[in-house]
């Protein structure tokens, strides 16, 4: 089974400062997709990047940049010029390619960004 | 696209009471998954469907659980008999079928057991 590892349960940043937010994953598959997903006290879950296990290229978006590291198993989310709506848990998703295409998250990073 | 929609967005209820959840996926999207997270943690994994079919469930999904989808449309799930330990945001995503496609989320429903 796979399973995914955040191992800081609370970051914190100045503001317009870069932060960066640890994820490993353990799987036997070669073909998935890792994703970092943001969650506001709203609490609806929100896409903020994907990465696709095949592609060596690390995905960005905007200010948000990903280290994959296929071979140590690392996914890395680094956050550049915080800013105060990045406040939110911060969750490591991973995905299979073939089946259910379930998703398995890790335990969630909560970040503060201080003014 | 008006997303994922979860009614109710809050349900208290008494211990030993059913209670039953309804989500509406986006409309084009054929996978529908439900998600259980309990505070401070991530969502896991309860169920999914491909259209009507529920293909897959997790073994945290006890027998008092049960969801369907009829005409592969929107889903219900169902909780018999609540316990406290049932008490928990119970999340619903859809996604296309195609490979790797991107997951939306509803806002998800609180269930407090008291």
């Amino acid at each position: 089974a796979q399973t995914v590892t955040q191992s800081q349960p609370e970051m914190s940043v100045q503001e317009a400062e870069t932060v960066t937010l640890s994820c490993t994953y353990d799987t036997s598959e070669s073909d998935y997709y890792l994703f970092w997903y943001k969650q506001p006290p709203s609490r609806q879950m929100i896409l903020v990047i994907r990465q696709e296990a095949y592609k060596q290229q690390n995905a960005t978006e905007n200010r948000f940049s990903v280290n994959f590291q296929k071979a140590a198993k690392s996914f890395s989310l680094k956050i550049s010029d915080s800013q105060l709506g990045d406040a939110a848990m911060y969750f490591c998703a991973y995905r299979g390619a073939v089946g259910a295409q379930k998703l398995v998250f890790g335990q969630g990073t909560r970040l503060t960004i201080n003014p | 696209d008006t997303g994922v929609s979860q009614d109710p967005r809050h349900k208290i209820t008494k211990r030993g009471q059913n209670v039953t959840f309804r989500c509406d996926p986006i409309s084009e999207h054929n996978r529908l998954y439900w998600y259980r997270q309990t505070l401070g943690q991530g969502p896991e994994f309860l169920t999914y469907f491909q259209n009507e079919a529920q293909l897959e469930k997790s073994r945290l999904l006890s027998d008092r659980f049960s969801a369907e989808r009829p005409k592969g449309s929107f889903s219900t799930l169902e909780i018999q008999r609540t316990e406290q330990g049932d008490s928990a945001m119970y999340l619903c995503a859809s996604s296309p079928s195609d490979r790797g496609r991107k997951a939306f989320f509803g806002q998800g429903t609180r269930l407090t057991v008291v």
